[in-house]
């Protein structure tokens, strides 16, 4: 089973919705993000997460919010979606107790294609 | 913040042939870490390798190996002996091992795989 899940793997909606795209993992990682990839930008990051109590603003937050429901869960909402937040999502997770070498890495889900029309 | 920067949007290789993908950065910290994601059609991003800065020895996993030149900030990635399944999307990325937890990625390099 994969460490780090995402859900739904697709989604189409529309302008205006409320939506959230949920991220589990069984890591055991404290910490969590969420990029967009867009075409031609690489990713971007969103929110991240160091514990379920410390949440911080990525790059281009702006549109989103975040919840961490739990150490092994990060969600993230569109509270009322437009289409220029069609993107692909990625939930990733990362472990600063993680031996030196190997705690810097991020392990990234399957990600989340998202449309708006 | 850090730029990271991929300059070659796509690359082809011949299968079994040795294929080098580019990437800059700009920091003006010491400590960091870089890395190569690789992303198949899948859309899954797969760690490929890593590289502690505070390291001179060139990060080496099997068919992929890493040219580190910290002076003039270069991080190219080498695969050798390709083969269909490395055709993917590779993005480039750095971390600062001080001043917060945030990555930031290249672009991406689409390399097409010839057999």
């Amino acid at each position: 089973d994969a460490d780090v899940t995402q859900t739904p793997r697709n989604r189409i909606t529309k302008t205006g919705k409320r939506i959230m795209l949920e991220c589990s993992q069984t890591k055991g990682h404290d910490r969590m993000y969420w990029y967009r990839q867009d075409p031609g930008l690489g990713l971007r990051l969103i929110y991240y997460s160091f514990d379920v109590k410390d949440i911080n603003k990525g790059e281009i937050s702006d549109g989103y919010s975040v919840s961490r429901q739990a150490q092994a869960k990060f969600s993230l909402s569109l509270e009322s979606a437009i289409p220029n937040q069609t993107a692909l999502y990625f939930c990733a997770t990362s472990d600063p107790r993680l031996r030196a070498g190997r705690q810097e890495t991020q392990y990234f889900g399957p990600g989340t294609r998202l449309l708006v029309l | 913040a850090q730029t990271v920067t991929q300059s070659q949007p796509e690359m082809s290789v011949q299968e079994a042939e040795t294929v080098t993908l580019s990437c800059t950065y700009d920091t003006s910290e010491s400590d960091y870490y870089l890395f190569w994601y690789k992303q198949p059609p899948s859309r899954q991003m797969i760690l490929v390798i890593r590289q502690e800065a505070y390291k001179q020895q060139n990060a080496t996993e099997n068919r992929f190996s890493v040219n580190f030149q910290k002076a003039a900030k270069s991080f190219s990635l080498k695969i050798s002996d390709s083969q269909l399944g490395d055709a993917a999307m590779y993005f480039c990325a750095y971390r600062s091992a001080s001043t917060g937890n945030q990555f930031y990625f290249g672009t991406g390099t689409s390399l097409t795989v010839i057999p």
